[in-house]
């Protein structure tokens, strides 16, 4: 079983569309969580940290099922914008390592 | 706001020959972390850097590999005699403390290996 396993994707949708990832975790050591995003040929950044208690950042929402090592990312009200590569990550237990999904491609389309 | 600065943003380098990628982590950041990225493909931790010393790394970062910090602001990595598979993205990161938060990533270097 991958460390940290992601939807293949790619998903296409249209603007406005609700669109959800889900990642799993093999390491139930794991403590801490990410939503990263990556554009086309550029540096992951940092989209949200994902809290046991679920969190909420505008049009994003990060839930964490630690009983099913489980991870997802809530898009509502897609944009044009919110086309990138989304990761999933997960620290291996030890506080020194990320260890990071493959990435679900999105594409928002007009 | 604060970055994590890399240079060269590309380079092209012989086969065989050593090559210095550089970075400039976020300065009040304790933790460094340098990843690859093969085109196409997932983002690999090499190793991460603590306290002037290794402090975790990848079964790729092998002999070849080597990271240094040689003053209070920069950190690089080389690659000693560079190999054909060596090509792709190279990422610095950095955090404040440990794994548990989270990562800032630098936007790359390209490796290009001919």
């Amino acid at each position: 079983r991958k460390e940290v396993e992601q939807d293949p994707g790619p998903f296409n949708v249209p603007e406005g569309a609700t669109v959800a990832f889900n990642c799993t975790y093999s390491n139930s050591a794991s403590q801490s969580f990410f939503w990263y995003r990556q554009d086309c040929r550029k540096e992951p950044k940092l989209l949200m940290s994902v809290y046991s208690s679920g969190n909420e950042d505008g049009r994003f929402t990060a839930q964490l099922n630690r009983a099913s090592q489980y991870i997802s990312l809530l898009i509502r009200d897609s944009k044009l914008s919110d086309s990138a590569t989304y990761l999933c990550v997960a620290n291996a237990g030890n506080n020194r390592k990320l260890i990071w999904g493959l990435g679900t491609s999105l594409a928002v389309n007009p | 706001e604060p970055e994590v600065t890399q240079t060269p943003s590309h380079q092209v380098t012989q086969m065989g020959q050593e090559v210095i990628l550089r970075c400039v982590p976020i300065s009040n950041h304790l933790y460094f972390y340098w990843y690859r990225q093969i085109l196409g493909q997932k983002v690999e931790f090499l190793v991460s850097f603590y306290n002037n010393e290794i402090s975790e790394k990848s079964e790729i970062f092998d002999d070849q590999f080597s990271v240094e910090r040689p003053d209070g602001s920069n950190f690089t990595l080389k690659i000693r005699s560079t190999k054909l598979e060596d090509s792709a993205m190279y990422f610095c990161a950095s955090s404040p403390a440990h794994a548990s938060q989270p990562q800032h990533f630098g936007d790359g270097t390209r490796l290009s290996i001919l």
